[in-house]
């Protein structure tokens, strides 16, 4: 079965600061792991994703995320924070391709970037 | 970019009453998803579909039943309906199911029962 788990219900952070949102994982096989943010009334915006290769992951708005295998870990991550990256933050895993295709969801971090 | 559109935005029904919710997917994707997220939640998976043919089944009550067209839209039917069905209801699509592209969601259908 898989699960994902973000430890931190709220991060603040600095603008202009770096900021770290954590996500562990849990899945048979091969993990497909997705980051998605989400504005007030709004649906899930992608923002980045790993399948295989790197680990270090690049994605829109200046976020990257890090797998790490032995940790079972896809942490998000952003050199500098801006007021505008404030939002929540959900951490997503499905199985390979073989397995089923929906997205299991992290209960989600609100991000708040202090000017 | 065309994205996904989802009606109506909100929606307003009493208990017992019924209520359909539509998805239209971005062209050319033909797996649509469904989630449902409760206040201050996170998405739970309702049902897939790929190619017209429902793919994966989450936790989607009885009283709930989805479909995909030809056109490759989707509706949500949601019958006797009570007040813990109050939620943000998201659809979602995909390039298809068996492809490691990302799902892109829709601005969801706030769904409140009185």
């Amino acid at each position: 079965a898989q699960s994902v788990a973000q430890p931190e219900d709220q991060v603040n952070v600095a603008e202009g600061n770096p900021l770290t949102v954590k996500c562990t994982y849990s899945v048979s096989g091969n993990p497909y792991l997705f980051w998605y943010v989400q504005y007030p009334n709004r649906g899930l915006q992608f923002l980045l994703k790993y399948i295989t290769g790197d680990n270090l992951v690049k994605g829109s708005y200046g976020f990257e995320a890090e797998f790490n295998k032995s940790q079972t870990s896809f942490h998000l991550k952003k050199p500098s924070a801006l007021v505008s990256d404030s939002a929540l933050y959900f951490c997503a895993v499905r199985e390979g391709l073989a397995g089923a295709n929906n997205l299991f969801f992290g209960t989600g971090t609100r991000l708040t970037v202090i000017p | 970019a065309a994205g996904v559109i989802q009606s109506p935005r909100h929606l307003i029904k009493e208990k017992r009453e019924t209520a359909t919710l539509k998805c239209y997917p971005i062209p050319r994707h033909d797996t649509v998803y469904w989630y449902q997220q409760g206040p201050g939640q996170d998405p739970q998976f309702l049902i897939s579909f790929y190619e017209k043919m429902q793919s994966d089944k989450g936790s989607i009550p009885d009283r709930f039943s989805a479909q995909q067209f030809s056109d490759y839209h989707s509706e949500l039917n949601m019958s006797s309906l009570e007040l813990g069905d109050s939620a943000l209801y998201f659809c979602a699509s995909s390039l298809s199911r068996y492809s490691n592209q990302p799902q892109h969601f829709g601005d969801g259908t706030r769904l409140s029962i009185l």
